[in-house]
């Protein structure tokens, strides 16, 4: 079936970096544009970034802009968030989500079951 | 920056009612680009409904959407006890895409 799946959450020190992945299947991977959401603890969803089909166009969340690089592997069918410079406001729960349709920015359908992602000296 | 308000914070109800659920841009949605979510504790987001008024696939038709412009709506019909949980809506017609706050509905 349908399926995104993240890893590489943890615990990190603040100015430290780490890498999310999100592993998809069941669906033609190149096709779709893929975005990152995050949500803090008790918080609300936030959007972080967002990469098109096939890599050429990324945007980002003025929060995380020159800090996080999104990209991806379509011969591995894999997502990944690039973090530098973590601060502890960048704690959450981050998740991949696929878009519904042919463009990158549209609603999304699928999302991963989310990983969790804790900045703490 | 689209800022997105929903309203009320919280929605407290009983199984059969009826739940109407509001959510405001700052400036007008283009092309109706407006999805709502259900989020369950400890659970991911789930799309209900996209394009302001289109079920997702699977979703019941107790769950309707409407609303243009600037002003939306989500609609859930009978409430079942599988509803309760906080509610999203997100605009994707601009960059950044933007979430409103939620809205929680809980059991009366």
């Amino acid at each position: 079936q349908v399926q995104l799946v993240e890893s590489g959450g943890g615990v990190v020190q603040p100015g430290r970096s780490l890498r999310l992945s999100c592993a998809a299947s069941g669906f033609t991977f190149s096709s779709y544009g893929m975005h990152w959401v995050r949500q803090a603890p008790g918080k609300g969803l936030e959007w972080v970034a967002v990469i098109s089909y096939d890599g050429s166009n990324k945007y980002y969340a003025d929060s995380v802009k020159g800090r996080f690089t999104i990209s991806r592997d379509n011969s591995k069918n894999t997502l990944y968030l690039q973090m530098n410079s973590l601060r502890a406001e960048d704690t959450a729960v981050y998740y991949c989500a696929k878009v519904r349709g042919m463009v990158t920015n549209d609603a999304f359908d699928i999302w991963g079951q989310g990983t969790m992602v804790t900045v703490s000296s | 920056e689209i800022v997105l308000t929903q309203s009320p914070g919280t929605l407290s109800l009983s199984p059969g009612e009826r739940a109407t659920l509001s959510c405001r841009a700052s400036q007008s949605v283009s092309s109706s680009y407006l999805a709502w979510y259900q989020q369950k504790p400890g659970q991911a987001p789930r799309l209900l409904i996209y394009g302001a008024s289109s079920r997702a696939t699977g979703i019941p038709d107790r769950f309707s959407g409407s609303g243009s412009g600037t002003d939306f709506t989500l609609t859930i019909s009978r409430l079942e006890p599988e509803d309760f949980a906080v509610y999203y809506c997100q605009q994707y017609g601009s960059s950044p895409l933007t979430f409103g706050p939620g809205t929680k509905v809980d059991i009366k």
